[in-house]
């Protein structure tokens, strides 16, 4: 198993741009979700999913889309980047949040906006 | 509501014991621990469920205690290997079924030689 992966690793924008994140599992998990990481912030949600055709908002949802078309993949989209999206993005997996199975974390996307 | 996690930072000898508390002044249903270490992604560390024993493997160990919506991650003869930062993520009574974990902003742990 490739577990939880993420793309690209690293991205540029420039304000005004639009972006897709890529996510996707293969360990057939039905829950996936989206954080951001700032310095002295800890993890906050964006969105997450708990299964296909399901999506709903976290913490911090303003300026993000997500969708959900298979089971594997859970796709974030920055509409129109600004300064302010700056972060370090994961992606998620696990069976369900209150499932003893282990939530497994994607290697991350560092996003830079300019 | 995200949780507040004491100390911020703690910095102990190889072979001290560690402890790390996590609280929230609403009720929960289930505390899941992390370590992530500089530069990589959170590492699942356990859950703890409402209404669940104290859980633990090896020398890291984690206790809930709900009527004070408090748990504590104690680390034991703590290892090189243990640094990193420790998060605790919430997942409220309110809210469950929701599928939200609220995460705090963490406990940066240094073990020295």
């Amino acid at each position: 198993n490739a577990g939880v992966t993420q793309t690209p690793k690293f991205q540029v924008l420039k304000t005004g741009q639009s972006m897709t994140l890529q996510c996707a599992q293969d360990m057939n998990h039905e829950y996936m979700s989206w954080y951001r990481q700032d310095p002295g912030m800890g993890l906050r949600l964006i969105h997450y999913s708990v299964g296909a055709g399901i999506t709903d908002q976290g913490e911090v949802p303003n300026g993000y889309n997500v969708s959900r078309s298979t089971t594997e993949d859970f796709p974030l989209r920055l509409l129109s980047a600004a300064p302010s999206q700056t972060s370090v993005y994961f992606c998620a997996s696990s069976y369900r949040i209150s499932s003893t199975d282990t939530q497994y974390f994607g290697p991350g996307t560092r996003l830079t906006v300019l | 509501q995200q949780p507040v996690q004491s100390p911020q930072a703690v910095i102990l000898r190889e072979g001290e014991d560690a402890v790390i508390n996590c609280s929230s002044s609403k009720a929960l249903y289930s505390v899941h621990w992390y370590r992530q270490k500089h530069g990589e992604a959170p590492i699942f560390l356990m859950i703890l469920l409402k209404g669940g024993e104290q859980k633990g493997h090896d020398k890291i160990s984690a206790s809930f205690n709900e009527k004070k919506q408090q748990s504590s991650l104690y680390l034991t003869a703590s290892q090189l290997s243990y640094s990193g930062t420790y998060f605790c993520g919430t997942e409220e009574e309110s809210n469950f079924g929701n599928e939200k974990l609220t995460f705090g902003t963490g406990t940066r742990l240094t073990i020295i030689p």
